[in-house]
């Protein structure tokens, strides 16, 4: 069981609202993720970070943003919520270890998000 | 167009069954290609990971294939258990460097019926 936390699991919430999805990992690494899943369909990157004050966006475009003041913690925030943003919201890091391998991602157990 | 398609969509079986599962890529270049095992409403664990070289790789009842020519990839269960439902997603990374980027499938929903 990987050490990568997300709160809350479940948020029903109205248009318009202001919402911030947490992630922390106690893993130590430096490299994070944020992706979206809709039912049925892939996963879809939409923020990463490679260490502490560095983000990017990810492949989808995303109206959310993304802070990474402490290695720990990574959250996600959605200034004003809409029902296109109801999805699946999965954190993930890794350790970025660069081996032919790659890295593996240790992903969190998601969010659900409704915006009604 | 760099691509990660899964067959079936979804899958129902008997306990104690074997099944296959398919993924085909285009994805170029190719470093290593995953398979995650995400049960309802839980994030992705990776079970096997596969790189240009290798043919097989085993882990515990799942054992994992790989076609680096056909660019093609199965994951075979054996003696399936109601904790083997799942979604099953095959995802292909195209460098193994920190730069390697990620494709995902959309997934195989397996259902294990007593």
């Amino acid at each position: 069981e990987a050490d990568i936390y997300q709160t809350p699991r479940y948020l029903v919430i109205g248009t318009g609202k202001k919402i911030t999805l947490e992630c922390s990992q106690t893993m130590g690494h430096d490299k994070m993720y944020w992706y979206q899943q809709d039912p049925g369909m892939e996963l879809h990157l939409i923020h990463y970070s490679y260490g502490v004050n560095s983000t990017e966006k990810g492949d989808l475009s995303s109206e959310s943003t993304v802070s990474r003041i402490r290695t720990e913690h990574f959250p996600l925030t959605l200034e004003s919520a809409r029902p296109s943003h109801t999805s699946q919201y999965l954190c993930a890091s890794s350790d970025g270890s660069g081996t032919d391998e790659g890295e593996t991602q240790y992903f969190g157990p998601g969010t659900r998000l409704l915006v009604l | 167009k760099n691509q990660v398609e899964q067959s079936p969509q979804s899958l129902i079986i008997l306990e104690g069954k074997n099944c296959t599962l398919q993924c085909n890529y285009t994805v170029s270049p190719f470093s290593n290609l995953r398979w995650y095992k995400q049960d309802t409403g839980r994030g992705p664990v990776s079970l096997t990971i596969m790189t240009f070289s290798e043919n097989t790789k085993s882990n515990g009842r799942y054992t994992a294939t790989l076609d680096a020519d056909t660019k093609q990839s199965s994951l075979h269960i054996t003696a399936s258990q109601l904790s083997d439902s799942a979604s099953y997603i095959c995802v292909v990374s195209d460098r193994g460097s920190t730069l390697g980027r990620l494709y995902f499938g959309r997934g195989t929903q397996l259902t294990v019926w007593p």
